[in-house]
């Protein structure tokens, strides 16, 4: 199974501020890297597929970058609405897995 | 719209079989990738399987010997049965649709239902 990792676990960030979350890979993916958003009792929402395409209706300060084993989601400027859980998928091959997610939370 | 709906018990008893079902509007269950996830209180989450294209399925591993996810396509529903639970099973279980592009397969998951906890205790 490809395992991944992420860093920090969590974070403290004030609105309009710029924050980067890294996603490692325990082998190569390629660009098979997509990133999910998910808030306290919701379901996770995509944001980010095949490493840095934007699902639609995401908002275009979120991006992403990478390939091969190292990722990276930005928000270019926090908003309230982007107090959350950040969780990466790797979709290389199966079983599919997730990572164990970094909290982003108000300073 | 794609909307995703999960049903079931919330509470399974040890060495029982948990099953849910997921039903499934504003398109047909007949195309794309059906997936259960679910995700232990406090934790990340956990790929179960999905099935796709008239029957075929793709497990996780880990849970294999255990589950099996079918669909009924004349209710537009796709259903999940994991056998002989324990407390380590008590999660919230989401249902959600796999999407692929020209250049990405395995699939990810683009629309998910609300997510249902299931407790696994006696």
């Amino acid at each position: 199974d490809i395992q991944m990792t992420q860093s920090p676990s969590s974070l403290s960030a004030s609105v309009g501020d710029r924050v980067t979350i890294t996603c490692r890979a325990s082998q190569s993916i390629s660009r098979h890297l997509n990133w999910y958003q998910q808030k306290p009792g919701k379901a996770p929402n995509l944001l980010i597929y095949d490493a840095s395409s934007l699902q639609t209706g995401v908002p275009s300060r979120f991006s992403g970058s990478g390939s091969g084993t190292d990722f990276t989601l930005t928000i270019s400027s926090l908003q309230p609405e982007d107090f959350a859980t950040y969780s990466c998928q790797q979709t290389y091959s199966t079983p599919l897995t997730f990572g164990p997610g970094t909290k982003v939370e108000i300073k | 719209q794609v909307q995703l709906q999960e049903s079931g018990p919330g509470l399974v008893k040890p060495s029982e079989t948990l099953s849910l079902t997921c039903t499934v509007s504003g398109v047909s269950t007949s195309n794309s990738y059906w997936s259960w996830i679910r995700q232990p209180p406090g934790k990340g989450l956990e790929w179960i399987g999905y099935i796709y294209y008239s029957g075929h399925t793709n497990y996780n591993p880990s849970l294999k010997s255990r589950v099996t996810i079918s669909e009924d396509t004349s209710k537009n529903q796709f259903s999940l049965r994991l056998r002989s639970v324990t407390a380590a099973d008590t999660a919230v279980y989401y249902c959600a649709r796999g999407w692929t592009t020209v250049t990405t397969y395995p699939p990810f998951f683009d629309s998910w239902g609300q997510g249902t906890l299931v407790t696994v205790s006696s």
